[in-house]
């Protein structure tokens, strides 16, 4: 497809609970990236792929995070035994690398997570 | 690690009057790109910046990237309703394919 496809649009867990969330690329677009933006707009990079490979996971908590990108399947994030601090809206993108040149990144819709 | 400071974090305008939002990165950058998102909404792609000193221009819309590239700007002029939102610069390392995401300036236009 032509445009970044995020489930669900909300997510409400209790602490404690396991929360899944999914992401299809654009089709043909070999870069995957998951950001983490909380409400004071800031953003954070977790996690990127290249094809089903992870190519920079620096800002994963990888206690409790992990994700796959696996093919002919969506993209996942899951988040084991979700805390209060986790609430935000977490963004897919996907982008297309030629040669040297690096592109825009587009964006899903999002993901709202609230943990009660 | 990498940082993006932006200012100002917040600017309420009349509709008509320039506006203009600034990004400073602590390392020099590979390039950096700027996204606008409505409220909300998700980050929407502006324009990417690659050369050292490079101006670009959409419309009422200007962009620079400076010398050293660790800052940049954006320019709206004779701003609209419809400008409202907040604007990112978003700087990208040399070997990295990951965002480092200023804080962001929210615009509001009173019309």
């Amino acid at each position: 497809g032509e445009e970044v496809a995020q489930t669900p649009k909300h997510l409400v867990r209790g602490e404690g609970q396991k929360a899944k969330l999914y992401c299809a690329p654009i089709k043909g677009h070999s870069y995957v990236f998951w950001y983490q933006q909380v409400l004071k707009n800031e953003f954070k990079f977790l996690i990127s792929f290249q094809n089903e490979n992870v190519f920079d996971e620096t800002g994963m908590p990888k206690e409790r995070f992990s994700a796959k990108c696996l093919p002919n399947s969506p993209c996942s994030l899951e988040i084991q035994a979700t805390k209060l601090e986790d609430s935000a809206v977490y963004f897919c993108a996907s982008s297309q690398f030629s040669g040297s040149s690096y592109n825009e990144q587009f964006f899903g819709p999002g993901t709202r997570l609230t943990v009660l | 690690g990498q940082q993006v400071m932006q200012i100002p974090q917040y600017q309420h305008v009349q509709e008509g009057e320039d506006f203009t939002t600034y990004c400073n990165s602590s390392t020099t950058l590979s390039n950096i790109q700027w996204y606008k998102q409505r409220p909300g909404g998700h980050p929407v792609f502006l324009i990417q910046l690659v050369k050292s000193g490079e101006v670009k221009k959409q419309k009422r819309l200007t962009f620079q990237f400076g010398e050293a590239k660790k800052n940049s700007s954006l320019h709206i002029t004779a701003t609209q309703t419809t400008d409202v939102g907040t604007y990112f610069c978003a700087g990208m390392d040399t070997g990295r394919r990951a965002l480092t995401f200023g804080s962001g300036t929210r615009l509001q236009v009173q019309p």
